[in-house]
């Protein structure tokens, strides 16, 4: 049975730093992985899909890896502004629409 | 813009009431989902639908039943409602037409059942 695990449930960094948000997931036979954020009270939104071919996807100051054969993918978040501050979900896709979630890390960035 | 659209953002109900939540996709996209969302215990699937009148259980189907009469529009019903149902509940959408591969949810119900 898929598990995904987010590790650290929660972080806290000053405004600038650069970070680097964990996934792991225990069966490598994934069609693909995409990372969301959550707002206090608000839906997901969608950042980054990564295709079960692909090793990394980039949009604006985020980048998000894949490495299926040891189950990982880490979210790398640059320069980071506490409007990044938010629930950072992982979501892989085990077979035909079985999403499997992460719990999440809570993110804080201070000014 | 593309989106995923839930009819209410907050509903409180008694219990024994039957609560009808509503989501609606303008993406063409053939799979549609339900879950709930509750502290400690992350994203549960409730019942998803792969096409028109389909659908399937999800881990927590138990006192709710789910329509997808349209191929844009799945609704969630919840015969008797009761307090251990109080939950924020997310529609998504999946499929081939725009933003496809992307799971694309809508902003959530937030359900108080007193």
């Amino acid at each position: 049975k898929q598990e995904v695990t987010q590790i650290p449930a929660a972080l806290s960094v000053p405004e600038g730093e650069n970070l680097v948000l964990n996934c792991s997931f225990t069966d490598s036979a994934i069609y693909n992985l995409q990372w969301f954020r959550q707002d206090p009270g608000k839906g997901l939104t969608s950042l980054l899909l990564i295709q079960s071919s692909q090793r990394e996807q980039t949009s604006g100051r985020l980048n998000a890896s894949l490495d299926k054969s040891s189950g990982r993918s880490t979210l790398y978040i640059a320069a980071s502004q506490p409007g990044d501050s938010a629930t950072y979900l992982c979501a892989v896709v085990s077979g035909t629409y079985k999403y499997i979630f992460g719990t999440g890390t809570r993110l804080k960035v201070l000014a | 813009d593309v989106k995923v659209t839930q009819s209410s953002r907050y509903l409180v109900k008694r219990t024994g009431e039957k609560v009808f939540l509503e989501c609606v996709q303008d993406m063409d996209h053939e799979n549609m989902f339900w879950y709930r969302q509750d502290p400690g215990l992350g994203l549960r699937l409730i019942y998803f639908s792969y096409d028109v009148k389909m659908k399937e259980k999800g881990d927590i189907p138990e006192g709710y039943s789910v329509s997808r009469e349209k191929k844009e529009r799945f609704s969630l019903i919840l015969e008797s409602a009761s307090t251990n149902q109080t939950s924020m509940y997310l529609c998504a959408s999946w499929g081939m037409g725009v933003g496809a591969n992307v799971l694309t949810f809508g902003a959530g119900s937030r359900l108080t059942v007193l």
